[in-house]
């Protein structure tokens, strides 16, 4: 099956500061989704972006299916960004979504 | 307002004493699928409905079963519970296009299961 990896695995922030969080997957696919997790466990999607470019607040988010690869951009980070954020997605022809590990992000004061 | 229900919140229970976890959603979607969350592993996939009596295995469906009788319903069943099985339980639905990918999905609360 489809294998996914994000990186870093664990961050820490000032607050303020900015980040960026890479998802790199193996093969071909039709869906690609970011979530976050807070720290009372409810998962929120943030993006649904099998390609392009979007930007929704502080966050933005750029999938380049050609490479393998969607960055998710945190920009002046605030102490409620923290959680873990996962990347998820399905290959061509598949309606499994697969995540990857996560990447825990802590934005402290 | 649109949600994703699931009950019970938190379960406590003991080997082999069958247990039913129910999922709703109000949001008219055709795909919904269940998914259990272990330290380290991150989430897995149980089982997903692509829409009612369209049930497919995911990466992790041994000792658990489904049913979708109903489109907004998703039951995941443990016919026979043990203590590897101990684990957070999300169920999600998305809405689905017939020939393409499906869509955003939106998860429910999640249920912490233990099983002594």
């Amino acid at each position: 099956g489809i294998q996914v990896e994000q990186s870093p695995p664990d961050l820490i922030l000032q607050e303020g500061a900015n980040s960026t969080l890479r998802c790199n997957f193996s093969d071909s696919v039709n869906n690609l989704q970011w979530f976050h997790q807070n720290p009372w466990g409810q998962l929120i999607n943030l993006f649904y972006i099998p390609s392009g470019t979007k930007q929704n607040g502080r966050l933005s988010a750029t999938t380049v299916a050609t490479e393998r690869y969607s960055l998710l951009y945190i920009s002046s980070s605030q102490t409620t960004d923290s959680g873990v954020y996962f990347c998820a997605v399905s290959g061509a022809g598949s309606y499994q979504l697969t995540f990857g590990k996560g990447t825990k992000l802590s934005v402290i004061p | 307002e649109a949600q994703v229900t699931q009950n019970p919140r938190y379960l406590i229970t003991v080997t082999g004493k069958k247990l039913t976890v129910t999922c709703s959603q109000n949001m008219n979607h055709e795909y919904m699928s269940w998914y259990r969350q272990d330290p380290g592993l991150g989430l897995r996939q149980i089982y997903y409905s692509m829409n009612v009596e369209v049930t497919d295995k995911g990466d992790v469906p041994e000792g658990y079963k489904v049913s979708r009788k109903e489109k907004r319903n998703f039951p995941l069943i443990l016919e026979s519970p043990s203590p590897n099985q101990t684990s957070l339980y999300f169920c999600a639905s998305s809405l689905y296009t017939s020939g393409g990918p499906y869509n955003e999905q939106f998860f429910g609360p999640g249920t912490r299961l233990t099983v002594l």
